[in-house]
């Protein structure tokens, strides 16, 4: 079965901190995808990122960086230099389909607040 | 920006009372989805939907739940009779489906949110 853990619940920091939302996941497919979704305090469900279990190299888009570890499990997402807007509830996903319809198993969800 | 769209945003509705919950996907995509998130808790499939027809359900999805495409635009989830664990925020989204790299990924709508009193 597919499991998805966010072990932080909540973090907090001052803006224009760097900081890392953790994210392990357990699965027995050897093809999967690996996904990222920000959840503002409109509500609405914002992808970020994707990313599939063959390519380990990390990524990088202005603040948001990515490190996905596939001998410890983990696609952690890092935020440099936090600002207000980052505040959201954050949720990392694992997917098995490339193809065809896609059932998103998501983790808990980490509430980041920045603090000005 | 193509976006999936709901309604309504919000509802409120007695125990025992039947609801549907509408979505406008995106029009060239193919792959219908239902989501739930009760207040606080993680985001969790309900249901998929293809070819006019569920590709894949979950356990939450029993038969008090049923989806629907009546139109070439509007996908509906009906909650037959709703129980006060019914309350929670439903998620429509939608994908292409397509196995091209940066394709098939799923646009989410803003959501429902369903009060059962």
């Amino acid at each position: 079965a597919q499991k998805v853990t966010q072990a932080q619940t909540e973090i907090s920091v001052v803006e224009k901190e760097d900081v890392t939302l953790d994210c392990v996941y357990e699965t027995r497919d050897t093809t999967y995808y690996l996904f990222w979704y920000k959840q503002p305090p409109s509500g609405e469900l914002v992808f970020l990122i994707r990313r599939n279990s063959f390519d380990e190299q990390n990524e990088i888009s202005g603040r948001y960086s990515w490190n996905f570890q596939k001998s410890t499990s983990s696609f952690n997402f890092t935020i440099t230099a936090s600002q207000v807007v980052d505040s959201a509830v954050y949720f990392c996903a694992l997917s098995e389909a490339f193809q065809g319809a896609q059932k998103l198993v998501f983790g808990q969800g980490t509430r980041l607040t920045i603090n000005p | 920006e193509p976006e999936v769209t709901q309604t309504p945003s919000h509802q409120v509705t007695q125990m025992g009372q039947e609801v549907i919950l509408r979505c406008v996907p995106i029009s060239n995509h193919l792959y219908f989805y239902w989501y739930r998130q009760i207040l606080g808790q993680k985001v969790e499939f309900l249901v998929s939907f293809y070819n006019n027809e569920i590709s894949e359900k979950s356990e939450i999805f029993d038969d008090q739940f049923s989806v629907e495409r009546p139109d070439g635009s509007n996908f509906t989830l009906k909650i037959r009779s709703t129980k006060l664990e019914d309350s929670a925020m439903y998620f429509c989204a939608s994908s292409d489906g397509t196995p091209v790299s940066g394709a098939n990924v799923l646009t989410f709508g803003a959501g429902s949110r369903l009060t059962v009193l």
